[in-house]
C-alpha cells in the first residue's frame, strides 16, 4: 500500500526556535497533503489542507504566520513551527491522497514536538 | 455544522470476547465513513471504509463495521477481540463537497484484559 512518511518522528526544542516538520509521500505522488495536530488523549484536528504549488489553505483558528506550510513537489509538504513556544508541544500528523486516487487518505506515522 | 461523536471513551474487553464501538455523524446527507486505529505514538492505520453499497463493511485485521442510515451510525464491531487490539479508535467522516478533509470523533482507548 501507499506509504507516507514523516521525518523528524520526534523533535525537542527551545523556546523560540523554529522546527519543520516533512512529511513525504515515499511511492505516490500526492497534489493534496493535510495537516493534524492532536494533543494528549484527544482527537486529531485538522491544521491546513496542503496543495502544490499553490498556497496552503488553513482551518479557522489556525495562525497561517505561525505554521509555515510549503508544498514545494507532488511527493514532499513540510510544516514550520515559528517561534516555537511550550503551547505548541503536540504530536503532528500528516495525510497524502494520491494523485488521481480512489480519495483515500494515507497518514504518516507522526512527529512529536516537545517545546521547552 | 457537520459533527462526529464516539459516545465511549474508554471500552474495556476480554480476550476473545466481543466488541462494538460506537460513531454516530450529524450531516444532512450520507457522509464517506471511516474507521481508524492508532497504537501509542503512531499514525493512524485504516481498518475499513464506506462510500456506498453494501452497508456492512469488512476492514483488515478481522473488524467490519455497519452503517444505518436511520440511526445516523456506523459502529465498528469484531466478533472476538485479540490482546494485540489494543489501541485508540478513531471514527471520521468526510462530507460531500469537503475536498476529503476529515473530521475525527473524540476516539475511544480499547483496552484487552487477558
Amino acid at each position: 500500500g501507499a506509504v507516507v512518511s514523516q521525518h523528524p518522528s520526534r523533535v525537542i526544542c527551545k523556546s523560540g526556535t523554529s522546527v519543520k516538520i516533512e512529511c513525504r509521500s515515499l511511492d505516490f505522488q500526492a497534489t493534496t497533503m493535510f495537516w493534524y495536530r492532536q494533543f494528549p488523549k484527544q482527537s486529531l484536528m485538522l491544521m491546513a489542507t496542503s496543495n502544490e504549488g499553490s498556497k496552503a489553505t488553513y482551518e479557522q483558528g489556525v495562525e497561517k504566520d505561525k505554521f509555515l506550510i510549503n508544498h514545494a513537489s507532488l511527493t514532499l509538504s513540510t510544516l514550520t513551527v515559528t517561534s516555537a513556544h511550550p503551547e505548541d508541544s503536540s504530536f503532528y500528523i500528516c495525510s497524502a491522497r494520491p494523485s488521481g486516487g480512489t480519495g483515500e487518505l494515507f497518514f504518516g506515522e507522526g512527529s512529536r514536538l516537545t517545546v521547552l | 455544522a457537520q459533527s462526529v461523536t464516539q459516545p465511549d471513551i474508554h471500552i474495556t474487553v476480554s480476550e476473545g470476547a466481543s466488541l462494538e464501538l460506537r460513531c454516530n455523524y450529524s450531516y444532512g446527507a450520507t457522509p464517506y465513513l471511516f474507521w481508524y486505529v492508532q497504537s501509542p505514538g503512531q499514525g493512524l492505520q485504516l481498518l475499513l471504509k464506506y462510500f456506498s453499497g453494501d452497508t456492512l463493511v469488512q476492514g483488515i485485521k478481522g473488524f467490519e463495521a455497519e452503517f444505518k442510515r436511520s440511526q445516523s451510525s456506523f459502529n465498528l464491531r469484531k466478533p472476538s477481540v485479540h490482546w494485540s487490539d489494543a489501541a485508540e479508535y478513531f471514527c471520521a467522516v468526510a462530507f460531500t463537497g469537503g475536498g476529503n478533509k476529515l473530521t475525527f470523533g473524540t476516539g475511544t482507548q480499547l483496552k484487552v484484559e487477558l
